[in-house]
């Protein structure tokens, strides 16, 4: 199993440019979710999907949207970036957003620099 | 007062020695807590749930005091390896959007 994966690694963009992060689990996980982590901030949920069909707001959602493709997949869109979305974006997913099931699992990161 | 406070560090501790850390929590009603590593650049990974009762895994031990409102982790003869940042996280379970991540303690052992 390669449980979560993220696509890009790294990505380069110039303010105003768009693009899609991709990722999929392989776990066959109910929920999923996006973080960003800054320098001394901790992780930041910018939004979830607790079931297939479903997304919600996180913490930090003002400049992104996502889609929940089918029960792997999961992208996150910068559809204009700024400089302030320059972060690292971690995907993750869990069985269940809360309860016994709600451990996540995440993937290895996508480091975006917005110039 | 943040919703989940860790002392940033860096402790720096010699191989074999034993080291702890707390985590502060602000909201009485979270239900759920965990320890998660995270290697420098990578993503982070479980390490182990917290438990009322308190828990142990090898040479790591998490203990939950709710009068005080704080999780901690113990880690008994550190091993090189065990260099990480180490985040708490905290779940109301109230919802999914609930759940807070510390930022992180920095650990580095030194031979």
């Amino acid at each position: 199993n390669a449980g979560v994966t993220q696509t890009p690694k790294f990505q380069v963009l110039k303010t105003g440019q768009s693009m899609t992060l991709q990722c999929a689990q392989d776990m066959n996980h109910n929920s999923m979710y996006w973080y960003r982590q800054d320098p001394g901030m901790g992780l930041r949920l910018i939004y979830y999907s607790a079931s297939e069909g479903t997304t919600d707001k996180g913490e930090v959602p003002n400049g992104y949207n996502v889609s929940r493709l089918n029960k792997r997949e999961f992208s996150l869109r910068l559809e204009s970036a700024a400089p302030s979305q320059t972060s690292v974006y971690f995907c993750a997913s869990s069985e269940a957003p809360t309860g016994p099931q709600e451990t996540q699992y995440f993937g290895p990161g996508t480091r975006l620099l917005v110039l | 007062r943040k919703e989940v406070e860790q002392d940033p560090g860096p402790f720096n501790v010699p191989e074999g020695a034993t080291v702890a850390f707390n985590c502060t929590y602000s909201n009485s009603a979270s239900q759920s807590f965990f320890w998660y590593r995270q290697d420098c650049r990578k993503e982070p990974k479980l390490l182990m749930s917290v438990y009322s009762s308190g828990n142990e895994d090898g040479r790591f031990t998490a203990q939950l005091n709710r009068a005080s409102q704080y999780i901690s982790l113990l880690i008994r003869d550190s091993k090189l390896s065990d260099s990480a940042t180490y985040l708490c996280v905290v779940n109301p379970r109230s919802s999914a959007s609930k759940i807070i991540f510390g930022s992180g303690t920095r650990l580095s052992i030194r031979p």
